[in-house]
């Protein structure tokens, strides 16, 4: 166990519709990132944010965005989901903002978009 | 940006054996490597990890080797055992940066 937690495991949606994805950090982590796992794209790096604050942008859709809050959980929001969109969704934690610092991953998401 | 590859992208080998997975970055920059093991079901878990002033890093059957001339790095599993059968990715980063993943390597190790 990573000591990150991610709600919830499993979604299913629709076309068109919109979600949310929730983590919360390891005690202590000030980092939390989030990543899309697709069968042909490996680890997709997403988005970044560092206590409060974005840090970094990946590949990350218009139609996604993402927020950390002051209690340092972080939530993924993902809108007019396509096809295309279903993924594993991790988020992973970090102490620090340098990427020398172990990233710890939770379970995932897996999000099917039908 | 970074380009990482990673090969192969499956590996079976016998219990007991060694494995060997490879990978290639672009950037000269890259100065961190970290590599992860994810198994079935589960988020990937650091396994070992490289910064760019070292050549070599070793720990118990896992080591990794890095050539910044050549601007590539390998894991090398010696004694498999059926538990390390899972999927394996490299990564590079600038160290303040995003990491940058390959497109992992599935290692099966046959009992």
């Amino acid at each position: 166990d990573s000591g990150v937690t991610q709600t919830p495991k499993h979604l299913i949606t629709a076309t068109g519709q919109r979600v949310t994805l929730r983590c919360s950090p390891r005690s202590g982590d000030l980092s939390v990132y989030w990543y899309q796992q697709s069968l042909d794209q490996g680890l997709q790096f997403l988005i970044q944010y560092y206590n409060g604050e974005e840090r970094a942008k990946g590949n990350i859709l218009e139609r996604f965005s993402a927020q950390q809050f002051p209690d340092l959980h972080s939530e993924l929001n993902l809108s007019s989901l396509e096809l295309g969109d279903s993924a594993l969704y991790f988020c992973a934690s970090s102490v620090a903002l340098a990427s020398y610092n172990e990233q710890f991953f939770g379970p995932g998401t897996r999000l099917t978009v039908l | 940006g970074e380009n990482v590859e990673q090969h192969p992208s499956t590996l079976s080998v016998q219990e007991g054996d060694s494995a060997v997975i490879k990978c290639t970055y672009s950037d000269s920059a890259s100065n961190y490597f970290p590599w992860y093991k994810q198994e079935l079901g589960k988020g990937p878990q650091l396994i070992i990890d490289i910064r760019s002033n070292v050549g070599e890093k070793k720990d118990q059957r896992i080591a990794v080797t890095l050539n910044k001339t050549a601007k590539h790095f390998s894991l090398h599993i010696t004694e498999t055992q059926p538990e390390d059968s899972a999927v394996y990715f490299c990564a590079a980063s600038l160290g303040v940066d995003q990491f940058y993943f390959g497109t992992g390597t599935s290692l099966t190790v046959i009992p």
